[in-house]
């Protein structure tokens, strides 16, 4: 079974601080990966996703993601956050539930907080 | 643009009274989800239509059902909500062809107040 477990519920950073929010995921068979965000009474919005190829992902934003198979880590970073990148991130896995079919699987999410 | 709609943005019910949440997409894409997300959680499968076959989830009460008329539009249907089922419900649509899996694009959400 996959899993994905984001080991923080919520990060405080300061405004152009730089900033990881930290996910991994459990499986023993190749994975695609995805970042979403999620402002206040939005839909989630794709940041950036690792389906193979490379292992540094770069998505909306200035975000990026390292795809780490050896530590099963999939952790987000940004150089330096603004005031508008307070929303909560979520880690997702591609999972096969079965037949044809594939769903994701989130993991709690982490609230970035970013302070003037 | 294209894009996922759900409407409405805010819906409130009263206990037991049935209530149906709206989607609809002009991506012209073959699969469509509904999560249920509640409060400070992760969004949470309930079913998915591939075309016209419709997958449900093992744990999706049977209060939850959904309709599927046509590829824009799909409905989720509560039967007799209770106070549990007061959540944001996502509607996301992918396009997938054959094996490959390609990212989901989700709506705004319909947050669902039950009284």
């Amino acid at each position: 079974a996959q899993s994905v477990t984001q080991l923080d519920s919520q990060v405080p950073v300061f405004e152009e601080a730089p900033v990881e929010l930290r996910c991994n995921y459990s499986s023993s068979v190749s994975v695609y990966l995805f970042w979403y965000v999620q402002y206040p009474n939005q839909g989630l919005q794709l940041l950036l996703k690792y389906l193979s190829g490379s292992t540094l992902v770069k998505g909306i934003n200035g975000f990026e993601a390292e795809f780490n198979k050896s530590q099963t880590s999939f952790h987000l970073r940004k150089p330096s956050v603004h005031i508008s990148d307070t929303a909560e991130y979520f880690c997702a896995v591609k999972l096969y539930s079965g037949g044809s079919n594939y769903k994701l699987t989130f993991g709690k999410g982490t609230l970035l907080t970013v302070n003037p | 643009d294209a894009m996922v709609i759900q409407n409405p943005r805010y819906q409130v019910t009263q206990f037991g009274k049935p209530v149906t949440l709206s989607c609809s997409q002009t991506l012209n894409h073959n699969v469509m989800y509904w999560y249920q997300q509640k409060s400070s959680q992760a969004p949470k499968l309930l079913f998915h239509y591939y075309d016209k076959d419709f997958n449900n989830e093992a744990d999706t009460p049977d209060n939850f059902q959904s309709r599927r008329p046509n590829t824009s539009f799909c409905f989720l249907d509560i039967r007799s909500p209770g106070l549990g089922d007061a959540a944001m419900y996502l509607c996301a649509t992918s396009k997938r062809t054959g094996a490959l899996y390609n990212e989901q694009f989700f709506g705004p959400g319909t947050r669902l107040t039950v009284l």
